[in-house]
């Protein structure tokens, strides 16, 4: 099993340009969850979706976030216009329902830098 | 609103000094604690779940306990690979699709 698979790793864009973050949950995990991570604010769940629905979108911080799931293999979160305020890093993570005693299963992330 | 915090931010170790962090947490309705471990440049990974106060789980040099107000994560003679930031988060029993509620960690730094 190769994991929640996040691309691209890093991103650098200027501000005002529209960021594409991708991931492939673990496949067979019905749920899928976004999460961003800085210093000042630690992770932040932005997102989940369940069965390629979204569930609950409370988190996301403005109308410039939008995320997507077009199937069970694949999600996107986009910002559009980025603004150096969203630098973070962005975590990906998956899991299957019923199986809650081994929490989430996370990607290793996209290091986003707007500059 | 579900709330976690961790003590302490840092911690510095010698190798073989054991230690402890805490995780406060207030929830209405516990489901469940977690306890994940970060390394640097890499996404949470997994350590335990705990459900109810008294409860404990043990892996290797690590020892997590519950009570109805906190955990800890106990590190037993701990060596340099321990080091990492260890994250806390709960569930509440009423988090639609089991959303996890995290605290800001406690980055350990355990030296040779």
């Amino acid at each position: 099993d190769a994991g929640v698979i996040q691309s691209p790793r890093h991103e650098v864009t200027e501000m005002g340009q529209e960021v594409t973050l991708r991931c492939k949950p673990i496949s067979g995990h019905d749920y899928l969850f976004w999460y961003r991570q800085t210093m000042m604010r630690g992770l932040e769940l932005l997102i989940y979706f369940n069965n390629n629905v979204p569930i609950d979108d409370s988190g996301m911080p403005e109308d410039r976030f939008s995320a997507k799931m077009p199937n069970a293999s694949f999600s996107t979160l986009k910002i559009q216009p980025s603004e150096p305020r969203d630098s973070a890093v962005y975590f990906c993570a998956s899991r299957k329902t019923g199986s809650t005693l081994y929490g989430y299963t996370f990607g290793s992330g996209t290091r986003l830098t707007v500059v | 609103e579900d709330q976690v915090t961790q003590s302490p931010e840092a911690l510095r170790l010698q190798e073989g000094e054991s230690s402890s962090l805490n995780c406060s947490y207030t929830v209405s309705g516990l489901r469940g604690l977690f306890w994940y471990r970060q390394d640097p440049g890499k996404g949470p990974e997994f350590l335990f779940t705990l459900y109810s106060a008294g409860e404990e789980k043990e892996k290797e040099r690590l020892k997590a306990t519950l009570t109805k107000k906190e955990s800890f994560l106990h590190i037993t003679a701990p060596k340099p690979e321990d080091s990492a930031t260890y994250l806390c988060a709960v569930q509440a029993r009423k988090a639609a699709g089991n959303k996890l509620t995290f605290g800001g960690g406690t980055r350990v730094l355990v030296k040779p």
